[in-house]
């Protein structure tokens, strides 16, 4: 069946390091994937998508890119902060539109 | 901004007892879901509804679990008994429609101890 794979965390970076977390994929067609966001005791939070290969989700200066190629969907940022301290969680929804989750990355970024 | 609402926000119950949780989607999503999310995994459905109808509960433990969704807005989970496996944090989530392009919204959860 469809799965999603996930580098295991923690990763620890120092504030305005340059972050990136993999994400590969296995799924029959072409799924849309997402990157969703999990702070300390809350619910996930949509935090980029993409529907279809070469497209790119950014947002909150995070980016990630559908490579069907590599079955990739890799998250980016640039310059991390303390407050992106969070559980990140790669996903793919399948042909009958429910999401298949990662196990989740968690983010720990120190001042 | 609207919100998927939740609650409780916790529960402690013993084993054997019953337990319940409710959801309220966004206002005019006709799709709702029910997530499981056990300690450091990611979730895991467990239950989708098409307005009052279930599409799929393949992964609902149905001896112990049941859910409904009576008029097609609001959403109840219920445990009966609970067993010490089934501490995690359950999730509700909603969207406009089943569809390739809708996003789901997640609330923020009930986190479930059994003891």
């Amino acid at each position: 069946g469809d799965s999603v794979t996930q580098m295991e965390g923690p990763v620890t970076l120092s504030e305005e390091a340059f972050l990136t977390i993999n994400c590969t994929y296995t799924a029959t067609g072409y799924p849309s994937l997402f990157w969703y966001v999990q702070y300390p005791g809350e619910g996930l939070q949509l935090l980029l998508k993409a529907t279809k290969a070469d497209d790119k989700g950014s947002n909150k200066g995070f980016e990630a890119t559908y490579r069907k190629e590599t079955t990739s969907f890799h998250l980016e940022k640039g310059s991390v902060q303390v407050s992106d301290s969070a559980v990140y969680f790669c996903a793919l929804r399948d042909s009958s539109y429910k999401l298949i989750f990662g196990s989740g990355t968690r983010l720990l970024v120190r001042p | 901004e609207a919100e998927v609402a939740q609650s409780p926000r916790y529960k402690i119950t013993e084993k054997s007892q019953a337990v319940a949780f409710w959801c309220d989607p966004i206002s005019g999503h006709a799709t709702l879901y029910w997530y499981r999310q056990i300690l450091g995994q990611g979730p895991e459905l467990l239950v989708q509804f098409q307005d009052e109808s279930v599409v799929d509960d393949s992964q609902l433990p149905k001896d112990r679990f049941s859910a409904e969704r009576l008029k097609g807005v609001d959403s109840t989970l219920k445990i009966q008994p609970a067993e010490l496996g089934d501490s995690a944090m359950y999730l509700c989530a909603s969207s406009l429609q089943q569809s390739g392009t809708d996003t789901q919204y997640f609330g923020p959860g009930t986190r479930l101890t059994v003891l």
